[in-house]
């Protein structure tokens, strides 16, 4: 069965740190890639997707992933944290063409920013 | 702008008691999840409807949990009789036909006495 796994359970940086947070899938076919963010207290919404073409995608609020095929990761970054990106981060994954193919979430990765 | 709204967003009962929680879909959007969000577990798929017929609800207790898509415009997950162990915060999302691109509810907090 598909899986998703994000191996940072919660990481914990200064302002202007670098970020980067892993995620990996189990699927060998074609995938649809998403990174949701949950701040404290409210619902997930959209950072970003990928479906097909650049690898390299660019999100909102300055995040961008890669799609690694042969590592089956997608993971996100984002150059200089802001003390708003304190949130919990999701990646999710679909995988195949079927209609009915539902979307795998990860388990969270919450972020801590020092200000 | 267009979101998903979920009432109540908050509940307190008692086990034993039946829970209602509803969710209305952006409008246009033919595809509705239901999912459960708690510390332990993190976010679970409950329930999904395309079209409002049920397209998977594996993730979903049997034997207490319905999930229902009365109309386009409505759907409904109930719990019959309610546990301790339903607390959690409970989401809906939606989207639209072949995006794959969910909008989330605010979510139903659960509290079961």
């Amino acid at each position: 069965a598909q899986s998703v796994s994000q191996h940072n359970h919660h990481v914990i940086l200064s302002e202007a740190a670098s970020l980067e947070l892993g995620c990996n899938y189990s699927y060998g076919g074609t995938v649809n890639l998403f990174w949701y963010v949950q701040y404290p207290g409210q619902h997930l919404q959209l950072l970003l997707k990928y479906f097909s073409g650049d690898p390299l995608v660019k999100g909102i609020k300055g995040f961008e992933a890669e799609f690694i095929k042969s590592k089956f990761s997608f993971n996100l970054r984002k150059p200089s944290v802001q003390w708003s990106d304190t949130a919990e981060y999701f990646c999710a994954v679909r995988a195949g063409y079927s209609s009915a193919s539902k979307i795998i979430f990860g388990s969270g990765t919450r972020l801590s920013i020092r200000p | 702008d267009a979101r998903v709204t979920q009432t109540p967003r908050h509940k307190v009962t008692e086990m034993g008691q039946e829970v209602t929680m509803r969710c209305q879909p952006i409008l246009g959007h033919n595809t509705v999840f239901w999912y459960r969000q708690t510390m332990m577990q993190g976010l679970e798929l409950l329930a999904y409807f395309r079209n409002r017929a049920p397209l998977d609800d594996s993730g979903m207790p049997k034997d207490r949990f319905s999930a229902e898509m009365p109309d386009a415009t409505l759907a409904t997950l109930k719990i019959q009789p309610s546990e301790p162990r339903d607390s959690a915060v409970y989401f809906c999302a939606s989207a639209a036909s072949g995006t794959y691109e969910q909008y989330f509810g605010p979510g139903t907090r659960l509290t079961v006495t």
